[in-house]
This record gives structure tokens, C-alpha cells and sequence, in this order.
């Protein structure tokens, strides 16, 4: 067990419709990220929240939503999506945020989703 | 710009022979760099970093990186590979508060 829970494993979608991916982590950590993952390209960081604000929003379109309700969950909304989208959604955790105490990243095991 | 090269897509290894899973950066202070470990289905697991101090970092399941500053390298290593470690493997930098940068990974395949 990782100690960040990610759900659904796998997610099959229209281009109309509307889901959500949840993460829960269980560290204690303050701060928390969304990741995409395509074959053969390097981790995508889509969304860092610290202590539950966002601090980053890597030029993700707005057909993805993030929400941090507090610093042990984060959501992903998904609305109207792209086949290009369909990828691996990684989310993840670190003590502090990635560059202030350089603590290492806790990763869920990803939703695997695909967009028809 | 931070930027992170792995260069081999695929590294086959028997079992019990030494592996060496090759990664350089380009970054323009001092960098921080980090090995991670994916295997099929699952999420990235941290194994080692690197911060200051000595050049040769020990990690998780027998791994180790040697970070070489005057070739820009942080490549893997260990000295028996085991079927087992079998999976994927990123390297990744960041230096200052900049951006996390993961290179595209390396396939390690193990042979019994």
C-alpha cells in the first residue's frame, strides 16, 4: 500500500461526459499533484496544491478541474474531454512542496483513463 | 531550462550481472536529483536522491547513483540485478524552486 489511494483504477468516458478522479493520501503531507502520463513522454505536472491552495496550474486546459478540499484529498474533474487525454493519471504527495525542502513525491497508482 | 536525458529506452540485463541505468542533466545551480522506480499497474516509488555530500547515494532493493558533477550524470546502478527489477525507471531534477523535471524512462528488462 502506497499511502495515497487513488480511484477508479480505470475509467472509460465519452467526449460528453462529466467524472471526477479522487486521491486520498494518508502521509500526513502538505502538499499534493496531479501528473499525466503518456507512453514515451516524461511526466506531465498538471496542478500542485500546497497546504490545500493552488500553487501551480501548468497550462492545463479548463476541461480539467482540480479541487482540494483539504490537504489529504484532491480531486480531478473531467468535463467534455479529448481522446488525446486518454493517458494515465498519476496523483501524488510530498512532505513539503517539490523545491521548497526537496522531500520526494509519494505517487498513487494512477487512474488509467480513456476517453472514446 | 531544467532538462533531464535518459538515453536508452530499453536495457536488458541478465540476472546476477551488474546494471547501469544511464541519466545526465542540464540544469544552471545546483541541482537536486532523484531515481524513480515504476512497475506494471502501479504508481512511482521513490528509490534515491541526491542532495549534497557524498558523490555515491545507497537506496532502496540494493540500488545506488553516483553523482558525477563535471559529466552532468546521475546514472543507477547495482551490483546484481535481479529478475524482480524488472520495471521502469525515471530519473528526475529540479535545482532551486524551479519545476520537478522527469526524464522519459528506461525500460530495464532482467533475464533469468
Amino acid at each position: 500500500e502506497t499511502g495515497v489511494t487513488q480511484t477508479p483504477r480505470h475509467l472509460v468516458m465519452g467526449m460528453t461526459n462529466k467524472k471526477s478522479l479522487k486521491c486520498e493520501q494518508h502521509l500526513g503531507h502538505n502538499a499534493m499533484y496531479w501528473y499525466k502520463q503518456s507512453a514515451k513522454k516524461p511526466l506531465e505536472l498538471m496542478f500542485v496544491y500546497n497546504f490545500k491552495e493552488q500553487t501551480e496550474n501548468n497550462s492545463v486546459p479548463s476541461r480539467f478541474s482540480p479541487e482540494c478540499p483539504n490537504s489529504s484529498h484532491l480531486f480531478l474533474h473531467l468535463h467534455t474531454l479529448q481522446p488525446e487525454d486518454s493517458a494515465l493519471y498519476l496523483c501524488a504527495s510530498s512532505q513539503d512542496q517539490v523545491g521548497a525542502g526537496n522531500s520526494p513525491l509519494h505517487f498513487g497508482n494512477g487512474t488509467r483513463l480513456t476517453v472514446t | 531550462a531544467q532538462s533531464v536525458a535518459q538515453p536508452e529506452d530499453q536495457v536488458n540485463v541478465a540476472e546476477g550481472n551488474p546494471l547501469t541505468v544511464k541519466c545526465t542533466y542540464s540544469v544552471s545551480g545546483n541541482p537536486y536529483l532523484f531515481w524513480y522506480v515504476q512497475y506494471p499497474n502501479r504508481g512511482l516509488q521513490f528509490l534515491l536522491k541526491y542532495i549534497t555530500g557524498d558523490n555515491l547515494v545507497k537506496g532502496s532493493y540494493g540500488f545506488e547513483a553516483e553523482f558525477n558533477k563535471s559529466q552532468t550524470s546521475f546514472h543507477l546502478k547495482k551490483p546484481s540485478a535481479l529478475v524482480s527489477d524488472s520495471a521502469l525507471y525515471f530519473c528526475a531534477v529540479i535545482s532551486g524552486f524551479q519545476k520537478l523535471v522527469f526524464g522519459t524512462g528506461t525500460r530495464l528488462l532482467v533475464s533469468p
